[in-house]
């Protein structure tokens, strides 16, 4: 069964301190790996797409890792800022070609002054 | 680029009531997708259409939801009656095409609560 975990469920930092988000999946064939940050309230927006032979991809100060061997990913959130405050959401593409996606439940991030 | 439109924004309806929700897709976009999110959930893919046809409907419940996209366009999503387990985030989203590496855009989503 295709499915995507992610740790841990809930996180709260400092402002100005980095953080890691871990997403391990059991997604077969896999194809690609996105991250989303969800505002409460709001559609989840996309951070990153990583394909199988991508390792690391950024965008500003997110940074997403994939090792495609060991199935996991992880995100990370540098200097972190108040508005990061969100859920954010590992979700796997199945199959070359499919538009299947496999969402994780989300990591919700509390950033506090 | 104007996003995913969706409306309403909110709904509150007792249960055995019926509901619909609206969904603009950005323009030109070919795939429109429904989600319901559940309270601390992912959201989990209700319906696929690929301009007016349907793709995947596989995990839609036919007994008591529709969705109809008629000119390739906009969307309706229609729940008839409402239980108390429909009470969720309904999500639209968009894509260029089908595809695996197709980004998918999200509306903001209806808010529905069911008494």
């Amino acid at each position: 069964k295709n499915q995507v975990e992610q740790n841990p469920q809930s996180l709260i930092i400092l402002e100005g301190k980095n953080c890691t988000l871990q997403c391990n999946y059991t997604v077969s064939p896999f194809s690609n790996l996105r991250w989303y940050k969800q505002d409460t309230g709001r559609g989840p927006v996309s951070l990153t797409i990583m394909t199988f032979s991508e390792n690391t991809k950024s965008n500003g100060r997110y940074t997403a890792t994939l090792d495609a061997d060991t199935k996991q990913s992880s995100l990370h959130i540098t200097a972190s800022q108040l508005s990061d405050s969100a859920s954010y959401i590992c979700v796997v593409s199945v199959g070359a070609g499919s538009y299947q996606l496999t969402f994780g439940k989300g990591t919700k991030l509390s950033v506090i002054p | 680029e104007a996003g995913v439109a969706q409306s309403p924004r909110y709904k509150i309806i007792e249960k055995r009531q019926s509901v619909a929700f609206w969904c603009n897709p950005i323009s030109g976009h070919a795939t429109l997708y429904w989600y319901q999110q559940i309270l601390g959930q992912g959201p989990k893919l209700l319906i696929q259409f690929q301009n007016n046809g349907v793709v995947d409907d596989s995990q839609l419940p036919k007994d008591r939801f529709s969705a109809e996209r008629l000119k390739g366009v906009d969307s309706t999503l229609k729940i008839q009656p409402a239980k108390l387990e429909d009470s969720a985030v309904y999500l639209c989203a968009s894509s260029p095409r089908a595809g695996g590496g197709q980004p998918q855009h999200f509306g903001d989503g209806t808010r529905l609560s069911i008494l």
